[in-house]
């Protein structure tokens, strides 16, 4: 049973550039969160998508973009890219039960992007 | 406003000893969960444990359990009979109303042979 993946795993860009990172959910799950990790700081929750919707979206710019697709895998898009956009980016996934509440998330190993 | 605190930068324990990791919490939520999650160097988030806001008893997962409290609002995680592949950042979380996540700054774990 294959986990989440993310890629790619390394990322170098310049400032102002766009970039785009891919994130394939667990078996079985349907969600998809997205996280910015920024280095001796804990995960910022970007976003969450469920059903193709983005459904919570935490304190971004609208540089940050996102989609999920039918299989449920999902991009996050930044444009204009800054140095302090520098950070490892955490994809999530679980599954939302019909309650709507879903509890455990499994992380992926993240893509680093370094912004020069 | 929703906010985890993790005042420990960094702990270390003796190999075989056992270590309390602090987390405290704030959210005007009835309902929410609480998590542990270690990352090794790699950068992969470990899910460790869970504790919902209206168990009654403290979870337990193998070497792991949650020392929750929730009047004092804390969640503190407890190793015991640590093992050198313990040595990782820790990091304490709390999911509220529509799912959003909240994350600590971490602990750093250091095992000492």
């Amino acid at each position: 049973d294959a986990g989440v993946t993310q890629s790619p795993t390394h990322l170098i860009k310049t400032r102002g550039q766009q970039v785009t990172l891919r994130c394939s959910p667990k078996s079985g799950h349907d969600t998809v969160s997205w996280y910015q990790q920024a280095l001796g700081q804990g995960p910022q929750f970007i976003f969450q998508y469920y059903e193709e919707e983005e459904r919570q979206r935490g304190n971004f710019p609208d540089r940050f973009s996102g989609h999920q697709f039918p299989n449920y895998s999902s991009e996050l898009n930044v444009n204009a890219l800054l140095l302090g956009d520098s950070a490892l980016y955490l994809c999530a996934s679980s599954h939302t039960p019909e309650t709507g509440t879903s509890y455990e998330q499994y992380f992926g190993p993240g893509t680093r992007l370094t912004v020069t | 406003a929703q906010k985890i605190t993790q005042t420990q930068p960094g702990m270390f324990v003796q190999e075989k000893e056992a270590v309390t990791l602090d987390c405290t919490y704030d959210t005007s939520d009835p309902s929410y969960g609480l998590f542990w999650y270690k990352q090794p160097s790699s950068g992969e988030m470990i899910f460790l444990i869970y504790q919902g806001s209206y168990d009654q008893q403290n979870a337990t997962e193998g070497r792991y359990s949650l020392n929750f409290q929730k009047a004092r609002k804390s969640a503190n995680l407890v190793i015991s009979a640590s093992q050198l592949g313990d040595s990782a950042m820790y990091f304490c979380a709390m999911r509220v109303r529509g799912n959003q996540f909240y994350f600590g700054t971490g602990t750093s774990l250091t095992v000492i042979p």
